[in-house]
């Protein structure tokens, strides 16, 4: 089946610790994306890229790290410089120009 | 700056009753793309429609529609004989054509009780 995956779905992490978020597509999509939705809000954009071994900032990447060395892997670290980390993220993609993006069951991450 | 309104925050409706769902939004791109989303409360966002700035003709799928007005920069949705099932977060958004980026509007939560 044609999907993306996130792994893993809940995440419980001490403040302080680095910890890093799967995704993976086998849709063959060229770009994939990262965002973040807190209680009672919209999706906010962390990273986004285009291209293997290329991305870009979004609104929100302080306190965030990514790599896409493959093209159907797009991980995400929330480092200790995150002052906020508690939400729960999703990963999307798509195949670009416009089309419309296809996101993953999320990871409702907890750092206490 | 690209901007998306969904000003109902709640709406809580009886099963049959239809609803519509307000999406207003501001680009100064005469060439756009919006779309709807329904997050169910498993968390998953799913892809519901996509429409483009040029094509103002309103669609309908089954229960749904939406009514795209340029005029008036909305793009409203309506669920026609609402089923519990439909309950879940319905989110708007926008692109510009060639840049991928998606602007999210906050959501409308819709409840539909039996």
């Amino acid at each position: 089946d044609g999907g993306i995956t996130q792994s893993p779905k809940y995440l419980f992490r001490k403040e302080g610790q680095n910890v890093t978020l799967s995704c993976e597509q086998n849709l063959n999509h060229d770009a994939m994306y990262w965002y973040r939705q807190d209680p009672g809000q919209g999706l906010r954009l962390i990273y986004y890229s285009q291209i293997v071994n290329d991305f870009q900032k979004g609104d929100i990447a302080e306190g965030y790290s990514v790599s896409r060395e493959k093209k159907e892997s797009f991980p995400l670290t929330v480092t200790s410089a995150q002052k906020n980390p508690t939400a729960f993220y999703l990963c999307a993609s798509s195949p670009g120009g416009g089309s419309e993006q296809y996101f993953g069951p999320g990871t409702r991450l907890t750092v206490t | 700056a690209q901007k998306v309104t969904q000003a109902q925050t709640e709406i809580s409706v009886v099963e049959k009753e239809d609803v519509t769902l307000d999406c207003v939004y501001e680009t100064r791109d005469t060439t756009y793309y919006l779309f709807w989303y329904k997050q169910p409360p498993s968390g998953e966002l799913v892809f519901l429609i996509r429409r483009n700035s040029f094509d103002e003709q309103n669609e309908i799928s089954g229960r749904y529609s939406w009514n795209f007005q340029k005029s008036t920069s909305s793009f409203n949705f309506t669920i026609t004989a609402s089923q519990v099932v439909d309950s879940a977060v319905y989110f708007c958004a926008l692109s510009e054509v060639g840049f991928q980026k998606l602007v999210f509007g906050t959501g409308t939560r819709l409840l539909v009780s039996p």
